[in-house]
């Protein structure tokens, strides 16, 4: 059971260039988030979804698209780099029913130039 | 007000030492509560979750005053191997939507 993962691990990016963040979970669950984390910010919300071709934006969205086509996957989309979005992506996932907490993914470290 | 609010310390304790972390939120529809173990460069763990009339796992004591919208984590006999931040996180009290995390503290277990 891999629980929740990101690919990629590791990215370095140019000003302009896009790129696809693959978030995959194999425990069935609904509820998808897309959070970044920097240095003194915590984590912030980005995008998230409660199902199957559903998305919401979250607290900072801008620059940022998501998909969710199947239930076991959301992607997180750059369609322009921005050296302000260098920073660590984690992704997680949590079960519709109860007051469960979440799962993360290792993350994936994400440098703009 | 920020809805999750943390001291970020660092507190720095020497092993066995008890330490305690706070954590108020601003919500007061907020229904879940829990606390986080993020170490460095690594993804946040779930360490525990938090219920109203508070809960023991091991070594570490979660305490929730709803009426205050106050949450401590305690730890007791602290390990090097406690060393790391933690986040206290709490639902935003609606369906579906995102939790909300805290900053984080950090705390340096030292021998």
């Amino acid at each position: 059971n891999a629980g929740v993962t990101q690919t990629p691990k590791f990215r370095v990016l140019k000003t302009g260039q896009s790129m696809t963040l693959l978030c995959a979970q194999d425990m069935n669950h609904e509820y998808m988030y897309w959070y970044r984390q920097d240095p003194g910010m915590g984590l912030r919300l980005i995008h998230y979804s409660v199902g199957e071709g559903t998305t919401a934006k979250g607290e900072v969205p801008d620059g940022y698209n998501v998909s969710r086509l199947k239930k076991q996957n959301f992607l997180l989309g750059l369609e322009s780099a921005a050296p302000s979005q260098t920073s660590v992506y984690f992704c997680a996932s949590r079960i519709r029913t109860g007051t469960y907490g979440y799962t993360f993914g290792s993350g994936t470290r994400l440098t703009v130039v | 007000r920020k809805e999750v609010e943390q001291d970020p310390g660092p507190f720095n304790v020497p092993e066995g030492a008890t330490v305690a972390f706070n954590c108020t939120y601003s919500n007061s529809a907020s229904q879940s509560f829990f606390w986080y173990r993020q170490d460095c460069r690594k993804e946040p763990k779930l360490l525990m979750s938090v219920y109203s009339s508070g809960n023991e796992d091991g070594r570490f004591t979660a305490q929730l005053n709803r009426a205050s919208q106050y949450i401590s984590l305690l730890i007791r006999d602290s390990k090097l191997s406690d060393s790391a931040t933690y986040l206290c996180v709490v639902n935003s009290g609606q369906a579906g939507t995102a939790l909300i995390f805290g900053k984080g503290t950090t705390l340096s277990v030292s021998s």
